[in-house]
């Protein structure tokens, strides 16, 4: 079974400056997807960025993008310009590309933006 | 529309109650999930439908019940719940056979079991 690891429950950074959260995963598959979502006060869990385990170019969504070491199984998320709005709890989450429809969370980062 | 609507938002309920959360698209989507996120947990996933039939029960206990009467509907049926049922409850879809293999979250049904 595939499991996903967020090893920081909780992360600061300052307005306009750089942070990055940590996800590590194990599989035995050699395709699949990787997600970072952001669940805001809202509780909406929104998209943030998609990378397939096929690609080596790391995804990149505006401010927001990826570290994707394969080898490593590793998969973290840089936001750039931080913003009061990124406050969130972020979830890593891994989906194999083979029909099986379960996503599997981390246990998330709660990342507070200091004003 | 790129939007996934639940309702109620939120929900109280008693244990001998019996109760109905409805979440719907209009996304033509035909692969439509129910989730269920205690506090400061991950979503777990409970059950997912593809083209109206259920395709994945994760074990979850017969007192929840799940339909889909239609492509652009999922309700999820509430009978003699326990406290420890009291988390949200996430609605999502996501469009069958589509290499996007993005999820559309609905804002999820608060529900607390007295």
């Amino acid at each position: 079974a595939q499991t996903v690891t967020q090893s920081q429950p909780e992360m600061s950074v300052q307005e306009a400056e750089t942070v990055t959260l940590s996800c590590t995963y194990d599989t035995s598959e050699s395709d699949y997807y990787l997600f970072w979502y952001k669940q805001p006060p809202s509780r909406q869990m929104i998209l943030v960025i998609r990378q397939e385990a096929y690609k080596q170019q790391n995804a990149t969504e505006n401010r927001f993008s990826v570290n994707f070491q394969k080898a490593a199984k590793s998969f973290s998320l840089k936001i750039s310009d931080s913003q009061l709005g990124d406050a969130a709890m972020y979830f890593c989450a891994y989906r194999s590309r083979g029909g099986n429809e379960k996503l599997t969370f981390g246990t998330g980062t709660r990342l507070t933006i200091i004003p | 529309d790129t939007e996934v609507t639940q309702t109620p938002k939120h929900l109280v309920m008693g244990m001998t109650n019996k109760k109905s959360l409805k979440c719907e698209q209009h996304m033509g989507h035909r692969a439509m999930y129910w989730y269920k996120q205690k506090a400061k947990k991950p979503p777990e996933l409970m059950f997912v439908y593809s083209y109206e039939k259920l395709s994945i029960n994760e074990s979850v206990p017969s007192r929840f019940s799940p339909e889909c009467p239609n492509s652009s509907l999922l309700n999820l049926h509430l009978h003699a719940l326990q406290p420890e049922d009291s988390a949200l409850y996430l609605c999502a879809s996501r469009r069958e056979g589509s290499t996007n293999e993005k999820l559309f979250f609905g804002s999820g049904t608060q529900l607390s079991v007295l």
